[in-house]
């Protein structure tokens, strides 16, 4: 099941730059996409999501960007912090939001 | 916050025995489901219930497997003779009407 790829494994930044994560989908029935970030030993916590009728969205430090042509959306961390570092899952789901799927996931590593 | 609890946080069985995961989600949420991530995979979808019947399952949730609400405050995943493959992370999520996943920390499943 490859419909929501995250070709990144990981990234690895220096405190205080932008951490940008991408995410790509192949579902055109996908409209609601979801960005989760898990530390070890915790179950994934959401972030911050955006629905199919807006390009952005933000919150603080976080802004998701969705291209709905090129079925990318991407995820920016700005400035990165140290407590950033965790694995970010994407995800994505159709109307009824009852089979969400996700990435494989991008180990984030910021650097002090 | 209220949150998702899973129990136990790590389970030993032997392969062709029955387990049960349990799981108690948030309680005003309606939507329950069943992820699972094998080491160093994706979380992957196994299956979601709503109103007391599974709504979505994936190709992963074949007949050893069985969710249930016995009462109204837990959610559980039983698999009926455990094989080597089925050693994982089991993260239980729930959610509101239009609301993202609340997951749980996980149980850890090890089949010897």
């Amino acid at each position: 099941d490859q419909q929501v790829k995250q070709n990144s494994p990981s990234l690895s930044v220096q405190e205080g730059r932008i951490s940008i994560l991408n995410c790509d989908y192949t579902n055109s029935m996908f409209d609601y996409f979801l960005w989760y970030k898990k530390y070890p030993a915790e179950g994934p916590t959401f972030l911050i999501s955006i629905s199919s009728i807006k390009d952005k969205n933000e919150d603080g430090r976080f802004t998701v960007f969705l291209n709905k042509s090129a079925k990318h959306l991407s995820l920016h961390i700005v400035p990165s912090q140290p407590g950033d570092s965790a694995v970010y899952f994407c995800a994505a789901s159709g109307d009824n939001n009852n089979d969400m799927r996700f990435g494989a996931g991008t180990r984030l590593t910021v650097k002090p | 916050e209220p949150e998702v609890t899973q129990t136990p946080s790590h389970q030993v069985t032997q392969m062709g025995q029955e387990v049960i995961l349990r799981c108690v989600p948030i309680s005003n949420h309606l939507y329950f489901y069943w992820y699972r991530q094998i080491l160093g995979q994706k979380v992957e979808f196994l299956v979601s219930f709503y109103n007391n019947e599974i709504s979505e399952k994936s190709e992963i949730f074949d007949d050893q497997f069985s969710v249930e609400r016995p009462d109204g405050s837990n959610f559980t995943l039983k698999i009926r003779s455990t094989k080597l493959e089925d050693s994982a992370m089991y993260f239980c999520a729930s959610r509101a009407d239009n609301s993202p996943l609340h997951f749980g920390n996980g149980t850890r499943l090890t089949v010897t």
